[in-house]
């Protein structure tokens, strides 16, 4: 699975919108992009997965860049809750429901 | 609800004992995972098992051994416990596109 680039940190006032970029220049074609995060003292949680097209869902909505080669995770509206690390992930179409390989990520803070 | 749960949130060991993490998940997932979670190091696999009886090195396997007997558990063993064990421990069940985390195990081996 190939590897994708985060910002370490960013910030967000509540309520604002969020868009959280990833790099993954060297996608292959059947490589899925997945988002975990982590809350603080928690284990990580599914975000979001996608292909080619853009996916919503409950949680958040996830932009897909025409070449594939970045992401970005858009929390509509951003809650204290939402402080957490992102994780961006490449999956390959044969390790479905295998092992995630995760970066540093990305540490969301939300300020009131 | 999927339900990853683990046998303790905290334990404190002593170097040289042997430990057991126990992980139960609810959902008749076939595949699970061992990880653990270090500052500055990310989250790093120990042991996946793809089926009872089964099982295959993660990055880390070094000190460490599993036990799958049961498709619904899956266990992470210490043989002897050293310092650098030291470590929040995360287990994991999963279906082709999510991974289900539990909420983890904070070991501290003095």
């Amino acid at each position: 699975d190939a590897k994708t680039t985060q910002p370490n940190s960013m910030e967000s006032n509540e309520e604002e919108p969020v868009h959280l970029p990833c790099n993954h220049s060297t996608i292959s074609g059947t490589d899925y992009i997945h988002w975990y995060r982590q809350l603080p003292s928690q284990g990580p949680e599914y975000v979001i997965h996608g292909l080619t097209s853009n996916v919503n869902n409950r949680m958040a909505s996830l932009a897909i860049a025409e070449d594939r080669k970045s992401s970005t995770l858009i929390l509509h509206r951003a809650t204290l809750r939402d402080a957490a690390v992102y994780y961006c992930i490449l999956r390959g179409l044969y390790n479905q429901g295998g092992k995630l390989i995760f970066g540093q990520g990305t540490e969301l803070s939300v300020k009131p | 609800d999927v339900k990853v749960t683990q046998s303790s949130r905290y334990l404190v060991k002593r170097t040289g004992e042997k430990v057991f993490l126990e992980c139960v998940q609810d959902m008749d997932h076939e595949n699970m995972f061992w990880y653990r979670q270090d500052p500055g190091l990310g989250l790093r696999l120990i042991y996946f098992s793809y089926d009872v009886k089964m099982k295959e090195k993660g990055d880390i396997p070094e000190g460490y051994s599993v036990s799958r007997e049961k498709k619904e558990r899956f266990s992470l063993i210490l043989e002897s416990a050293s310092t650098n064990q030291t470590s929040m421990y995360l287990c994991a069940s999963s279906t082709p596109h999510e991974q289900y985390f539990g909420p983890g195990t904070r070991l501290t081996v003095t």
